[in-house]
Parts: C-alpha cells; structure tokens; sequence
C-alpha cells in the first residue's frame, strides 16, 4: 500500500512558539487531509487539501498541498499546551476506496 | 467528534471469545470506514461501508473479520475467536458521501483488550 511518512516524528518546543511538519508520499495523493489526535480520542479532522498548491487556515494552524501532490504541510503558529496531541495527515487512494493515514508527528507543548 | 457514537468505548474478551463493535454514524451520513490503530501507530484502514453494502473490504483479515451496515441501524464490526493480537483500538469515521466524501468524521473508538 502507499506509505504517508511524517516527519519528525515528535517535537518538544516552548509555549508561543510556531510548528511545522511535513507528510510525504511514495506516489501521488489529490486529496490531504490533516488530523489531531489526543490520548484516548478518535482523529478530528482539522484542514482539508483538494487541489495542488493550496494554502488553507484554520485559526492558527495553516496547510499546503504540495505542488508535487506528494507532499503536504501543517504550521501550528503561536503554540499553546492544548495543541499537545499527534498529528496525522491522511489521504485517499487515488484507486480503490482506502484511505492512508501517516505515520504521525506528536507534540508537546511546554508551558 | 462530530456526532459518530462508538460502543462500548472498552472491551475485554477472552481469547476465543466473539467481539461486537459498534457505530453509528453522523446523522445523515450514509459512508462509513473502520480503522485499527495499535499503540504508538497511525490508523490502518479496513473496511468501507455504505448502507447495506461492503464497497471495499481489502484492509481486512479474510478470517474471524466481518462489518456491515443495516438500512436500520449501527454499523457493526464483528470479530470471532479474538486472540491476544486483535488488542487495539478500533475506529469508525463517517462521511456525507458527497463532493466532501473523503472528510471524515470519527468516533472516539473502541479499545479492545483481549486477555
């Protein structure tokens, strides 16, 4: 199957800080989304990609669709401890109905 | 989570046992998706459902695996003699099925222990 990489993997940083991080791709994806997950709860979703090039906010959290449709990126700007929690992007399979999810990039917030 | 209902929110089953899981999706959604995550891992799809229709079933297990997806009521996931390995968390996401079909929408899972 198609393999969604994160990276990094997880990140420590200072309350107030910005955040970035990138899901990569073996092949080609049309649609990106992006998920947060806390401990114990299901996926929300957050933003949604459908075309390449694509710049989408969401309050303080902004997403790309990579030119190359296989990439996309999440910056969490001026970060607060309630955006502790994992990170997925997620994307369709271009054929066939599975839905990919990544590998996933934790946050940690510290205050 | 946007309205998707997950029942029980914890399971135990010993192994051997049948396990039931259930979900009812955002009212008027008519697609709905399982997913098993193990600890410390992404999602892994298995199953996707529409009403009264399995339309892609290839993420999982042929054996003691099955969903549906009645005209009347939840979807269920039902998976016979679990063993130790079937210990997960086990989503379901729904969708519109519409031009936004691939924005899912989650539940807060299933955690399913086998002993």
């Amino acid at each position: 199957g198609q393999q969604l990489n994160q990276s990094p993997q997880s990140m420590f940083i200072q309350e107030g800080e910005d955040v970035s991080m990138n899901c990569t791709s073996s092949s080609i994806f049309n649609t990106w989304l992006w998920y947060k997950q806390d401990p114990g709860e299901g996926p929300v979703l957050l933003i949604a990609l459908y075309k390449a090039g694509e710049l989408t906010s969401n309050g303080r959290l902004t997403a790309q669709f990579g030119i190359t449709r296989k990439d996309s990126f999440l910056n969490i700007s001026a970060s607060i401890p309630s955006d502790v929690g994992i990170y997925f992007c997620a994307g369709p399979a271009n054929t066939g109905n599975q839905f990919y999810f990544g590998t996933g990039t934790s946050l940690t917030v510290i205050p | 989570n946007a309205g998707v209902m997950q029942n029980p929110r914890h399971l135990v089953r010993r192994r051997g046992q049948e396990a039931r899981l259930r979900c009812s999706p955002v009212k008027g959604h008519s697609h709905v998706y399982w997913y098993r995550q193990l600890p410390e891992e992404g999602l892994k799809f298995m199953v996707y459902l529409q009403k009264e229709n399995i339309i892609d079933e290839s993420g999982m297990p042929k054996e003691r695996f099955s969903a549906e997806f009645p005209k009347e009521g939840p979807s269920i996931l039902r998976i016979q003699q679990v063993v130790r390995g079937d210990s997960a968390a086990y989503f379901c996401a729904s969708s519109p099925g519409q031009v936004t079909a691939y924005e899912q929408y989650f539940g807060p899972g299933t955690r399913l222990t086998v002993t």
